[in-house]
């Protein structure tokens, strides 16, 4: 069954640094998405991505974010300066025409 | 925009016993619903969506949802749990493109 792949599985960074997140969307899916998840909370929705440009995004997604699919395969999240309250579960997600959602397994960020 | 939420935090039960997990959609117009399982230190799984047509919907591992319009509810159930159902369950509605996610209940079951 085709998957989403995400790397790193985990990414420990120094506040104020920039990351990269990646993401491997299924290869006949249209849509991107980036979701997050701070321990002991609920899954919240950052951007979705379609036909090369945001589609939406939400509040959380601010000018420290921003996302590319630089050569049609990888889906990436960018961070270009870490806070603490950035550390969470990432999850890219893609979907296509009429098919459901297929999550990566996340990559767990931690900012210290 | 729809919303779900979710009534139950923690739902702690023994093998055998049934389960049922409540959650409530807000009115939107069409309705996507989806039930999706986290399993300790992994991703989001789906479990069962519904989209339209029957409004009992089988998903996967004996889970099976209940679509009632009249309640705006979308509850998840499963006869006899194992202890192999500890995990973390959202429910989720689809907004355009995109999920919102309920604040998840966590379960566990006792051996």
């Amino acid at each position: 069954e085709p998957e989403v792949t995400q790397t790193p599985s985990h990414q420990v960074t120094q506040m104020g640094q920039e990351v990269i997140l990646r993401c491997v969307p299924i290869s006949n899916h249209l849509y991107f998405y980036w979701y997050r998840q701070i321990l002991g909370q609920k899954v919240e929705f950052l951007v979705s991505f379609y036909n090369n440009e945001i589609s939406e995004k939400s509040e959380i997604f601010d000018d420290q974010f921003s996302v590319e699919r630089p050569d049609g395969s990888n889906f990436t999240l960018k961070i270009r300066s870490t806070k603490l309250e950035d550390s969470a579960m990432y999850f890219c997600a893609s979907s296509g025409q009429g098919t459901g959602y297929t999550f990566g397994s996340g990559t767990r960020l931690t900012v210290v | 925009a729809q919303s779900v939420s979710q009534h139950n935090h923690h739902v702690i039960l023994s093998e055998a016993a049934s389960l049922e997990l409540g959650c409530n959609y807000s009115y939107g117009g069409t309705v996507n619903l989806f039930w999706y399982v986290q399993y300790p230190g992994q991703h989001l799984q789906l479990l069962l969506k519904y989209f339209s047509g029957d409004p009992l919907v089988k998903g996967i591992k004996g889970f099976e949802a209940e679509f009632i319009k009249s309640k705006f509810s979308f509850n998840l159930r499963k006869p006899s749990v194992q202890w192999s159902d500890t995990a973390e369950y959202f429910c989720a509605s689809r907004n355009d493109y995109k999920l919102s996610f309920g604040a998840g209940t966590t379960v566990t079951v006792r051996a």
